[in-house]
């Protein structure tokens, strides 16, 4: 079966410290695997899209790593703010036929404190 | 460049009524794809319309349709409201849709609609 699973589910960081959210999925074949930021009541706006063959990518202080062979992704966060209190949401697209599937984790709740 | 734009923000229904949302993309963008968002759920994908026709559908019963015009403007329709309907609603578009085989378009999403039924 298809999955996302993140993890943790909710994480307190400390303004200016650094911190690591997790994504592994199921999804196979797999296509491409995005990071999303949700702010509160607001649409999703996309972080990074990351192929097959692609092992880290970055977006300012933000830096998303991809492991195909083990299934794992982690979103990176360097030197929290307190505009980075939000939700991450990991997206997995497969490509098993012509128009592919999409497969959604829960999302990490992310709360920076001053 | 205008963003995506979804009305109205903010819906109140009852059970049984239907609603109607709609979703501007961004100019140029030819795909609309439609997402539920609930707390217990998470982000579900209802269906993407790409060139007025309905390319990619998920899991939803057939109470929830939509259409696109030829403006690439969509709306969704929900009819005979149930309570478990109630969530966000966003609508997303790109230029030539992201569930297209090795396709890595951005997605861009609206601020999404606020769906409550009483």
């Amino acid at each position: 079966k298809n999955q996302v699973e993140q993890s943790p589910q909710s994480l307190i960081i400390l303004e200016g410290k650094n911190c690591t959210l997790q994504c592994n999925y199921t999804v196979s074949p797999f296509s491409n695997l995005r990071w999303y930021k949700q702010d509160t009541g607001r649409g999703p706006v996309s972080l990074t899209i990351m192929t097959f063959s692609e092992n880290t990518k970055s977006n300012g202080r933000y830096t998303a790593t991809l492991d195909a062979d083990t299934k794992q992704s982690s979103l990176h966060i360097t030197a929290s703010q307190l505009s980075d209190s939000a939700s991450y949401i990991c997206v997995v697209y497969d490509r098993g036929s012509t128009l592919g599937r999409l497969y959604f984790g829960r999302g990490t709740q992310l709360t920076v404190w001053p | 460049k205008a963003g995506v734009t979804q009305t109205p923000r903010y819906l109140i229904k009852t059970r049984g009524q239907q609603v109607t949302l709609s979703c501007s993309p961004i100019s140029g963008h030819r795909s609309v794809s439609w997402y539920q968002q609930t707390p217990g759920q998470g982000l579900q994908f209802l269906f993407e319309y790409f060139s007025e026709t309905q390319r990619n559908k998920g899991n939803f019963p057939g109470r929830f349709s939509g259409r696109q015009f030829s403006n690439s403007r969509s709306e969704m329709n929900v009819s005979t409201l149930e309570l478990g309907d109630s969530a966000l609603y966003l609508c997303a578009s790109s230029l030539s849709g992201v569930l297209v085989r090795e396709s890595y378009n951005e997605q861009f999403f609206g601020p999404g609609t606020r769906l409550t039924v009483l």
